[in-house]
């Protein structure tokens, strides 16, 4: 069964960093690109960036181009977001997700992992 | 970036009850549309992809059409467990864009 883990959430002053996990179990990860959205609480969803199966195509909202890097490690089955910079405005829920190999919807999500940005 | 609007915002309804919302593209998207529902405190689930194919699983009491720029979701027979918040996403292009959510609250 497809699963999708996400970890590293927490509290952190604005200008601060942190790296989001996603530990992808149930299926064979290479084969599929995955992306992180996000969701201010109480608001809706926002993408937030992708990658590639292979790793060697990414993408990013403007709200985050320059400050968030995606990545992953097909070695260990695991999706990565490093988030330098942070503003209040990136207090979310992120979340992990694949998505469809043939067109870029998400078919599995993982739990969230709630990121606060406050001094 | 491709706008996604989404309409109303929110609705009451009643069990039973036949739902249609829409989702309006800020430009042609073909049928690259999906739909998703979220329930509090959970992640979203896929119910529709490619504007009208039901994901397995999903309820045939949910339909989706439209291509272009005009889509709508349609749940013919409202029951208990479909008040919830739905989004659209178009994947036509990156940046990949949801609208901003259908809240569906019980009359």
């Amino acid at each position: 069964e497809e699963q999708l883990v996400d970890s590293g959430g927490g509290l952190v002053q604005p200008g601060g960093s942190l790296r989001l996990s996603c530990a992808a179990s149930g299926f064979t990860f290479t084969n599929y690109a995955m992306t992180w959205v996000r969701q201010t609480p109480g608001k809706g969803l926002e993408w937030v960036s992708a990658i590639s199966g292979g790793g060697d195509n990414t993408y990013y909202a403007d709200s985050v181009k320059g400050r968030f890097t995606i990545s992953r490690d097909n070695s260990k089955n695991t999706l990565f977001v490093q988030m330098n910079s942070l503003r209040a405005e990136d207090t979310a829920i992120y979340y992990c997700a694949r998505l469809k190999r043939g067109g870029d919807y998400v078919d599995y999500w993982g739990q969230g992992t709630l990121v606060t940005v406050s001094s | 970036a491709i706008r996604m609007t989404q309409s109303p915002s929110s609705f009451s309804a009643s069990t039973g009850d036949r739902v249609t919302i829409t989702c309006r593209a800020s430009q042609g998207i073909s049928n690259y549309l999906a739909w998703y529902q979220q329930k509090p405190g959970k992640a979203p689930k896929l119910l529709i992809y490619g504007a009208s194919t039901l994901q397995s699983g999903v309820p045939s009491t949910f339909s989706g059409s439209g291509s272009g720029t005009d889509f709508t979701l349609t749940i013919s027979w409202l029951q208990s467990e479909d008040f919830a918040t739905y989004y659209c996403q178009q994947y036509y292009s990156y940046p990949l864009t949801f609208g901003g959510g259908t809240k569906v609250e019980i009359k």
